[in-house]
């Protein structure tokens, strides 16, 4: 069976510092992986997006970026963190067309 | 872009009583998504579906393409039902999710 992994759970920078934000995916290849926002009572917004190794989309103008340097890794970063960028980051993958299933989050928040 | 519509966007009711949840969206779409987000923020999936209805345990989930709308219904609510839930449509050829706001549900004992 498939399982999609997150880490840290939980993550307090300060604002100016650097973010490392993992997502692996077991038990597939080659999914569509995706990166999610969700501010404090907000939707949920996509971020990135990616078809294949080395393939990534960008759906927002941001000071994140998102790298995909093996099929079931996805990893998203930014140099300098802003007070905005805090929120609850969700991984997700899925096969075109079909449903995405989501990992458990982190939840950054930028001091 | 698809734009997606849910209504209510808060919902309490008392245990036991039958909910419906519902999502309209603007352009014509291969399939719709139910998602369930519990407090702690972790989202599941429900349901996809492209057709008519599909049913898992007290959820029921409807869609009419014609009239681009999407019910999801719960039946015998039940307290551990309270979360947000969100629809979704394809978008791009199906690579990416447009996302309905969410319907916060409160089931009350």
């Amino acid at each position: 069976s498939q399982t999609i992994h997150q880490w840290p759970a939980t993550l307090v920078q300060p604002v100016g510092s650097p973010l490392s934000l993992e997502c692996t995916v077991e038990g597939t290849s080659n999914p569509n992986l995706y990166w999610y926002r969700q501010a404090a009572g907000r939707g949920l917004q996509l971020l990135f997006y990616s078809v294949g190794i080395g393939q990534i989309s960008s759906e927002v103008p941001q000071n994140l970026s998102a790298s995909r340097p093996q099929d079931r890794q996805f990893i998203l970063s930014s140099k300098k963190l802003l007070l905005s960028d805090s929120g609850f980051y969700l991984c997700a993958w899925s096969r075109m067309g079909h449903e995405q299933f989501f990992g458990p989050g982190t939840r950054l928040t930028v001091l | 872009k698809n734009e997606v519509e849910q209504s209510p966007q808060n919902l309490t009711a008392q245990e036991g009583e039958f909910i419906t949840i519902n999502c309209s969206y603007s352009v014509g779409i291969s399939a719709l998504h139910w998602l369930q987000q519990h407090p702690g923020g972790g989202i599941v999936s429900l349901f996809m579906l492209s057709s008519g209805k599909k049913k898992h345990g007290r959820l029921i989930a409807t869609i009419n393409i014609q009239e681009k709308h999407s019910s999801l219904h719960i039946t015998a609510s039940h307290p551990r039902d309270s979360a947000v839930y969100i629809c979704a449509v394809p978008f791009q050829g199906a690579q990416k999710l447009v996302f309905g706001q969410g319907t916060r549900l409160t089931i009350n004992p």
